[in-house]
């Protein structure tokens, strides 16, 4: 089956830096997304990963390795704002979407 | 930017009536949207997908006569969650992709949380 595996909570310092992994198990792979989703709203685009390496876009980035079948975001100079939940999604070889159940990442001042 | 704009952003209705939430792209033209369902402290579970002109394509384990969708135009999807119960209370979000866009990803609208008592 396909499976994809990322920590359910992670607690980080305004200020800091924090690295959210996500591994995944899927049928194919057309690339990689990261989402993030404050409590109550619609989810908003991050990232895209299809080949490997690091994508930095600001205060964030984000890392594939295809042979591994990892990838990691990467929070910069974390903001109290930067508090949601961070979710992880890989487009398989039908092209369809498969979502992780999300990292709540918990900012502390 | 592309806007996928949802309507209503919450509901409360009461047990075995209908609800009908609206997905419209505003400056895209959408031929695929997609529908998905979220419990709390849950991740994203894909509903349906819509597609403009013809039947949608639900996935496994979802009652396609009681979430009706319909797809009438490139701008436009809408969900009715008919003869609704307490545990279809959830938030719904719906989403569309633009064509030709390198990326692929998916643009959503704002979700609506429906309760149902």
């Amino acid at each position: 089956g396909q499976n994809i595996d990322q920590p359910t909570e992670m607690t980080a310092t305004e200020g800091a830096i924090v690295q959210i992994n996500c591994t995944y198990q899927t049928s194919g792979f057309n690339g990689l997304f990261w989402y993030q989703q404050h409590a109550g709203e619609a989810p908003t685009f991050l990232s895209y990963n299809v080949l490997d390496g690091l994508e930095e876009k600001g205060r964030f980035s984000s890392f594939l390795s295809r042979s591994k079948g990892y990838s990691y975001l990467l929070l910069k100079e974390l903001q109290m704002k930067d508090s949601a939940s961070y979710l992880c999604a890989v487009r398989d070889s039908n092209y369809q979407l498969i979502w992780g159940a999300g990292t709540k990442l918990i900012i502390k001042p | 930017g592309a806007v996928v704009s949802q309507h209503p952003s919450r509901v409360i209705c009461k047990s075995g009536t209908s609800v009908k939430i609206e997905c419209r792209s505003l400056d895209f033209q959408a031929t695929t949207m997609f529908w998905y369902r979220q419990f709390p402290k849950q991740s994203l579970m894909l509903m349906a997908t819509s597609n403009e002109g013809s039947k949608a394509t639900y996935e496994q384990g979802v009652e396609k006569d009681k979430f009706l969708i319909n797809h009438a135009s490139l701008t436009l999807s809408t969900l009715t969650v008919t003869s609704a119960h307490p545990e279809d209370s959830s938030f719904y979000i719906c989403s569309a992709s633009v064509l030709g866009l390198d990326t692929g990803e998916l643009f959503f609208g704002e979700g609506s949380r429906l309760t149902v008592l």
